[in-house]
This record gives C-alpha cells, structure tokens and sequence, in this order.
C-alpha cells in the first residue's frame, strides 16, 4: 500500500499564478479529503468528496479555489489566482468511507507545502 | 457542532517522565474521538481512536487515552517518554456524519 500520494512536495509561485495541487488516494478508499494547515488557523477543512462527489464545499475560502475529483483515483486542488496569504501546507487524507457511523481514520498523505510570493 | 480544546500548545518533559496532553470535547451526539500524531514534514497518522467499544483505549508506540464522559474529555498520556515522541499532537472529534473535526494541536518536546 502506497499510502496517499501528492505532488509536488514544494510549490514556489509569485502571485496571481495559478497552482494546481495533486493528490492519489489509497485504491479502495471512497472518501477524499483536502486539508490547510497553517500557524495561524492550524488544521482547516477546504473540502471533501464521497464516491467523486463533492459533499461539503464550505470550507473553501473563496472562488479563487476549486477542487474536482473527475475519476476514484485522482483528484486536484487549484488556486487562481494565487495570493500570498495562501501559502501554508496543503494535505489530501482518504478514508474507506465518511458518513454516520463510519470511524476509519483518516490516511494523510505528506503535503504540499506552497509558498506564494 | 463537535469541537474539540486541547489545553496546552507546548507541553515539554523529561525523557522517560510521563506524557499527558490534554483534549476536552464538546459534541451533541456521542462522539467518536481521535489522536493523531504528526512528525516534521509529514502528514498525520494515528495513534488510536476511541469508538465507543472501550473506554481506555490503547494506541501505537505505547500511548493510551481514557474517555470520560463526565469530565468530556480524552487525555492522552505514555508512561515514559522517548526522545522520538518528539512531534505535534492532533486531538480530533467527529460525531454521527459530521466532519471531523480537529483541535489546534500540541507541541511536545522531550528533554534529555
């Protein structure tokens, strides 16, 4: 098991550009996750999807960011454009499944760490 | 709405001296609670969860947490630390459907 995968690792960008941030989650795993973490404002929840369906959006700060997730084993987080106040580390986790009832813990991958200048 | 309080951002002991970090939750239905452990430049792993089957609960690397529902709380604690116990420490809680939710973490150094 390879664990969840993202990529890359460390994402340098000047602002107004768009990034794009990958995630792989582990085969099998129905719910995918994407995390901030920052100083600041420690873990976040942007938004998660259940079987490739975005079920809770709220958590994205704003139009800037969107996530999609077109097939069970890929899924992106984009910022565009991209500001400075967006630089922290970026986590995708996955799980077997999310709803009531469910208690499989969350499987983090190793982060992006992105810095907009 | 689940939320979870973990007391204390930095807790710093003595190798081999006991560890005890702190979390007190707060949730409208039973909730199903968490430990994870991050190490620098990693994602979060866990430790253990608690999901109602037991009261204490046992986790990796010899940590143990209690779940009091008088007191709402979930303390995790490790009879002797290890200087590899050096990490930040997630406190989470989820209840029924809703998402999990994580606290602001705690800092712990281990001192020679």
């Amino acid at each position: 098991d390879a664990g969840v995968i993202q990529s890359p690792r460390h994402e340098v960008t000047e602002m107004g550009q768009e990034v794009t941030l990958r995630c792989k989650p582990i085969s099998g795993h129905n719910s995918l996750f994407w995390y901030r973490q920052t100083m600041m404002r420690g873990l976040e929840l942007l938004i998660y999807f259940n079987n490739n369906v975005p079920i809770d959006d709220s958590g994205m700060p704003e139009d800037r960011f969107s996530a999609k997730m077109p097939n069970a084993s890929f899924s992106t987080l984009k910022i565009q454009p991209s500001e400075p106040r967006d630089s922290a580390v970026y986590f995708c986790a996955s799980t077997p499944s999310f709803g009531a009832g469910a208690i499989q813990a969350l499987h983090f991958g190793n982060g992006t760490r992105l810095t907009v200048t | 709405a689940q939320s979870v309080t973990q007391l204390g951002s930095h807790v710093s002991v003595s190798e081999g001296a006991l560890v005890l970090l702190r979390c007190n939750y707060s949730s409208s239905v039973p909730p199903y609670l968490f430990w994870y452990v991050q190490y620098p430049n990693q994602g979060l792993q866990l430790l253990l969860k608690y999901t109602s089957a037991a009261t204490l609960v046992k986790g990796i690397n010899g940590f143990e947490a209690e779940f009091k529902k008088s007191e709402t709380s979930f303390h995790l604690t490790k009879p002797s630390a290890h200087m590899s116990d050096a990490a930040e420490y997630f406190c989470a809680v989820k209840g029924g459907a809703q998402k999990l939710v994580f606290g602001q973490g705690t800092r712990l150094t281990i001192n020679p």
